[in-house]
């Protein structure tokens, strides 16, 4: 079975634009979560996707946000990027969540100028 | 567990010793654990889980313990080999959610 697949895996924007990553999950798993990950930071949770709905939140301000499609396939946006959105952005996902194992992509580095 | 921020610990193991990565979790009311390692490049890799039920877990020459009354988790990988040298990743999540709490991590570094 194929892992969780993100796209693109590297990326260059400038402050104040936008981005928007992709996140495939392993087939059959319904729940995608992302991630943050930074040096000064560590990994941080961003938010949770269950059949098309955020079913949890971190503590991220406004401008990171996201969305999950019929086929459990996620997107996340950031916009008006600033200097500290530079980080590894990881999507994780698992079956229906609740004390089950999350399985993690390569993650997406974005870097901003 | 919290962020140590840009310095990782760091364990230095000789190849074939056996060794213990520690992890000290932030909420009590945390029910589920899990252990993941990541290479360079790569994402975290699921090693092994424990449910707040238990004590002991063990897998594959890893064993996971748990120890609730200190809020302390261990890994211990047994005769250590080069391939397990990466950065390991403990972290927790309470029952009703998916959102999962990360600590700082641990580097790994296996000596030949």
């Amino acid at each position: 079975k194929a892992g969780v697949t993100q796209t693109p895996r590297y990326l260059i924007k400038t402050r104040g634009q936008q981005v928007t990553l992709s996140c495939s999950p392993i087939s059959g798993h319904r729940s995608v979560s992302w991630y943050q990950q930074t040096p000064g930071q560590g990994l941080q949770f961003l938010f949770e996707y269950f059949s098309e709905t955020q079913r949890n939140k971190g503590n991220f301000p406004g401008r990171f946000s996201g969305r999950q499609f019929s086929n459990s396939r996620s997107e996340m946006n950031v916009s008006t990027l600033e200097l500290g959105d530079s980080a590894l952005y990881l999507c994780a996902s698992n079956l229906a969540g609740v004390q089950e194992t999350q399985y993690f992509g390569p993650g997406t580095r974005l870097l901003v100028l | 567990g919290e962020s140590v921020g840009l310095h990782l610990p760091t364990l230095s193991v000789q190849e074939g010793d056996n060794s213990i990565i520690n992890c000290a979790y932030s909420n009590s009311a945390s029910d589920y654990f899990i252990w993941y390692k990541q290479e360079s490049g790569k994402g975290p890799q699921f090693i092994i889980d424990i449910r707040s039920n238990m004590d002991k877990r063990q897998g594959q020459r890893v064993t996971v313990l748990l120890n609730k009354t200190v809020k302390h988790l261990s890994l211990q990988i047994a005769a250590t080999q080069p391939g397990d040298s990466a950065v390991y990743f403990c972290a927790e999540t309470l029952a009703a959610g998916n959102k999962l709490t990360f600590g700082g991590g641990t580097r790994v570094l296996v000596k030949p």
